[in-house]
Parts: C-alpha cells; sequence; structure tokens
C-alpha cells in the first residue's frame, strides 16, 4: 500500500471549517484513501474514504486532486469534540490483505 | 446497532502471567481483527480472521501470542508468559468480509500494563 504523509499537528478554531491535508503521490490506480481518527483514549473510527471522485458524509467531505496524488479532509464546522489524531490511509485489496496500516496522524486541535 | 465490543476494559497483570482477551464483533460481520498500540505509537497489525479461512497470523510478535475465533464471531486474544513490552492497548475490528476494502470498525480497546 501506499505511503502517506501528513502534517504531525494542526490547529483550528471552534466552528470553522479544519483542512487536514495528506499527500499519497505513489498512490496506484486501484487504490483508495481512507479517512479515520482517533479521539483519546478511544478505538480509531471510520470517517471517509474514496478513490477518485469527491465525497461527502454526515462526518466530512473529501477532496481528492485530479492526478490523485493527494488529498484534504474537511470538517466544516469543526466542534471540542472532533479534537483527535486524524489519519489518511492509501488502502488497495493487494497482497498485504485488508489490514489497516496506520501512519503518525496528524494531531488536530479545535481551540474554543 | 451495538458496535465491537472488548474486555475487559483494563487489565493488569504480573510479568509472567497467561491474559486473555476478548472481543465481540459486529453481529453479521465475518471478519475479524486484532491490533494493538503501544504509548505514542501507531496501530500494529497482529492477525485477521475471514470466515472459515485460516487466519492471517503474519502480525504475531511472538510464539507467545495466539487467537482464536469461535463459531465464527467471538474471538479470544491469549498472551503468554507476559512481558513489560506487551503493555499496550489491544484493539479489535470487524467488517462485513464482503470485499477486502470493507470498512473496519474499531471496539475501544483493552489496556493491557504488565508490571
Amino acid at each position: 500500500d501506499a505511503k502517506t504523509t501528513q502534517p504531525t499537528s494542526m490547529d483550528c478554531a471552534e466552528g470553522r471549517a479544519a483542512n487536514l491535508p495528506c499527500n499519497h503521490s505513489t498512490i496506484s490506480g486501484n487504490e483508495y484513501v481512507y479517512w479515520y481518527r482517533q479521539i483519546h483514549s478511544q478505538g480509531p473510527q471510520y470517517i471517509i474514504h474514496g478513490l477518485k471522485n469527491n465525497e461527502t458524509n454526515e462526518m466530512a467531505s473529501l477532496i481528492i486532486t485530479e492526478d490523485r496524488k493527494s488529498s484534504t479532509l474537511i470538517l466544516p464546522h469543526a466542534t471540542l469534540r472532533d479534537t483527535a489524531v486524524y489519519y489518511c490511509i492509501v488502502r488497495g485489496d493487494g497482497t498485504s490483505g485488508s489490514r489497516l496500516t496506520f501512519g503518525e496522524g496528524t494531531q488536530l486541535t479545535v481551540n474554543p | 446497532g451495538a458496535g465491537v465490543s472488548q474486555s475487559p476494559s483494563n487489565k493488569v497483570t504480573e510479568k509472567g502471567k497467561d491474559v486473555e482477551l476478548r472481543c465481540d464483533p459486529i453481529s453479521g460481520h465475518t471478519a475479524l481483527y486484532w491490533y494493538r498500540q503501544s504509548l505514542g505509537q501507531g496501530l500494529e497489525f497482529l492477525i485477521y480472521f475471514q470466515g472459515n479461512s485460516a487466519p492471517d497470523k503474519s502480525g504475531l510478535p511472538s510464539d507467545r501470542f495466539s487467537a482464536e475465533r469461535t463459531g465464527g464471531s467471538v474471538s479470544t486474544l491469549t498472551i503468554q508468559r507476559t512481558q513489560q513490552e506487551d503493555s499496550a492497548v489491544y484493539l479489535c475490528a470487524s467488517s462485513t468480509g464482503t470485499s477486502g476494502l470493507d470498512t473496519q470498525y474499531f471496539g475501544p480497546g483493552t489496556r493491557l500494563t504488565v508490571l
């Protein structure tokens, strides 16, 4: 699975949009971009995933560039409860099977 | 509906003792995964069960670690002769198992402390 690069940390004001970037320049054509988050002392929580089109659900939006080498997770109106580590994962149905490979992630802190 | 549950939520044990950690996946999910997360580290894959297929044990760090899944549902991760480096949060996840790209849903984890 392709490696991802994310900033170590970001801050966001409560009520504002949080835009979390992810680079995945070695992504291949059949690999998806997944986002999970982990709130302190909890298990990881699925947020959203996409292949090439932008996606939106009740939690967030995922914007994938046309060349698919990077993406941005958008939390449109961040709340204090969105403070968490956000993981961008590139995942394909390859020889590594179905396991998720988590990198370091981005620590998002939402400030009042 | 009910999510993935794990028990106990916390376990403190002495070095050399055996421990068993339990995972109840989401009902109907045929795929089940164990991961562990050491302090300040990312998640490390341990083992993967899919239906009646032989489990993928490639992530187990030593032969002290084993896991089973009875009746295709509940899973138990056993650590024998625990060591201090086994201290971590052990996370279980399940998915529908219909494809290799199923969304995995995680439980709250079991925090294991080996004294």
